[in-house]
């Protein structure tokens, strides 16, 4: 079965700076890959997916992620975090039938 | 507007006593699934249903039953709650590609504590 690792768990950058999170995927055939925020009280909200096609996906709030197959990564990026970025961010890998296995989440917080 | 309703979205029981956190989508999605939310872990999945009358088993099936008689409805029960369910569970529905897979839409939570 398929599985992601998000290594790590929290993350504290200041406002107007740039942000990577990562994650890393392993599955044995093309995966479908997904990056799902969630801020406190909420749940989930597809930021962006990856099915085929161009490798860098752009996604909602001003968010991007790079499908990098070589490295089985999916990071996501935003050159300028607001503060209303804090929360927490889950990567996911789907596969047939849709069976989703998500991360552990990285859990952002924005200095202002 | 679409969305996916959860409820109750708090609950306080106590152990063996049964219930029934509904879940209830208006987007005619195929797909229903039942997650649960616990620190340090991610999500895992509980059951899932493909279609009506259509379910199975996720990663982490054992103390939960669901149902799936109509499309939009897919309610979670707990036979016998015991303390290792209190947890933050959420629905989730999804339209299918036709090969298999699509994004999901979450419910808003529920959070249950089992005393």
């Amino acid at each position: 079965a398929q599985s992601v690792t998000q290594p790590d768990i929290h993350i504290t950058v200041s406002e107007g700076a740039s942000l990577e999170l990562r994650c890393n995927y392993s599955y044995g055939a093309t995966p479908y890959l997904f990056w799902y925020v969630q801020s406190p009280g909420q749940g989930l909200q597809l930021l962006l997916k990856y099915f085929s096609g161009d490798t860098l996906v752009q996604g909602i709030k001003g968010f991007e992620a790079e499908f990098k197959r070589s490295q089985s990564s999916f990071n996501l990026r935003k050159p300028s975090v607001h503060w209303s970025d804090a929360a927490e961010y889950f990567c996911a890998v789907g596969a047939y039938n849709n069976d989703m296995r998500f991360g552990a989440g990285t859990r952002l917080t924005v200095k202002p | 507007e679409a969305q996916v309703t959860q409820n109750p979205r708090y609950l306080i029981t106590v152990t063996g006593k049964k219930l029934t956190v509904t879940c209830s989508q208006n987007m005619n999605h195929e797909y229903m699934s039942w997650y649960r939310q616990d620190p340090g872990l991610g999500l895992r999945q509980i059951y899932y249903s493909m279609n009506v009358e259509v379910t199975d088993k996720g990663d982490v099936p054992e103390g939960y039953k669901v149902s799936r008689k109509e499309k939009r409805n897919f309610p979670l029960i707990l036979e016998s709650p015991s303390p290792n369910q209190t947890s933050l569970y959420f629905c989730a529905s999804s339209p299918l590609s036709r090969q298999g897979y699509g994004e999901l839409f979450f419910g808003e939570g529920s959070r249950l504590t089992v005393l």
